[in-house]
């Protein structure tokens, strides 16, 4: 069965530190991958997406995931965290259905 | 500016009560899709359409219900059937069904 791991529920980084946070897929064929960001009470905005080609993906805030075939993940980064940046992450993967099947999300917390 | 857009953003339910949540896009997209939030347990898909006039059922269809007549506009029925309807509601759309899915900005449904 396809699925989506997240295995950290919250993190907590200081502003202006490095951020990574951690997606694991199970999937047969290579897959879609995705990285949403959800600020409390919205909607979820598109970071970035791997479909084939460069494995290192960049995406908008600054944000980048790199796609690793041999260890089934899709890892988001971003060199410096601001502020702005705490919210929910939800990694996701297109399955073979085509259904877009999401992970539990990761909060993100900034200490100033 | 093209999107998505959810009305309303808070709908109140009382016992035994059919609501209707709202979602239209003027994306042009085929794809619309429904998904449930629960806290920690991500997104879950209820309902999706891949053209106008047809839909499918996700994986927690039971006690919602969907049309799709026109092609920009994809409503959601809460039905007295579903017995645990407080959640957020989300609503996507695509070009097509394995392409990049965007969201609206939700609606919160609650229980009197």
């Amino acid at each position: 069965a396809q699925s989506v791991t997240q295995p950290d529920i919250h993190i907590t980084v200081s502003e202006g530190a490095s951020l990574e946070l951690r997606c694991n897929y199970s999937y047969g064929a290579t897959p879609y991958l995705f990285w949403y960001v959800q600020s409390p009470g919205q909607g979820l905005q598109l970071l970035l997406k791997y479909f084939s080609g460069d494995t290192l993906v960049q995406g908008i805030k600054g944000f980048e995931a790199e796609f690793k075939r041999s260890q089934s993940s899709f890892n988001l980064r971003k060199p410096s965290v601001h502020w702005s940046d705490a919210a929910e992450y939800f990694c996701a993967v297109i399955t073979g259905a085509n259904n877009l099947f999401f992970g539990t999300g990761t909060r993100l917390t900034v200490i100033p | 500016d093209g999107g998505i857009t959810q009305s309303p953003k808070y709908l109140f339910r009382k016992e035994g009560q059919n609501v209707t949540l709202s979602c239209e896009q003027n994306l042009n997209h085929d794809a619309m899709y429904w998904y449930r939030q629960d806290p920690g347990q991500g997104l879950r898909l209820i309902y999706y359409s891949q053209i106008v006039n047809d839909f499918q059922k996700g994986d927690i269809a039971e006690g919602y219900s969907v049309s799709r007549e026109k092609k920009e506009s994809f409503p959601l029925t809460v039905t007295s059937a579903q017995k645990n309807p407080t959640a957020f509601y989300l609503c996507a759309s695509s070009s097509q069904r394995q392409e990049t899915q965007y969201f609206g900005p939700g609606t919160r449904l609650l229980v009197l």
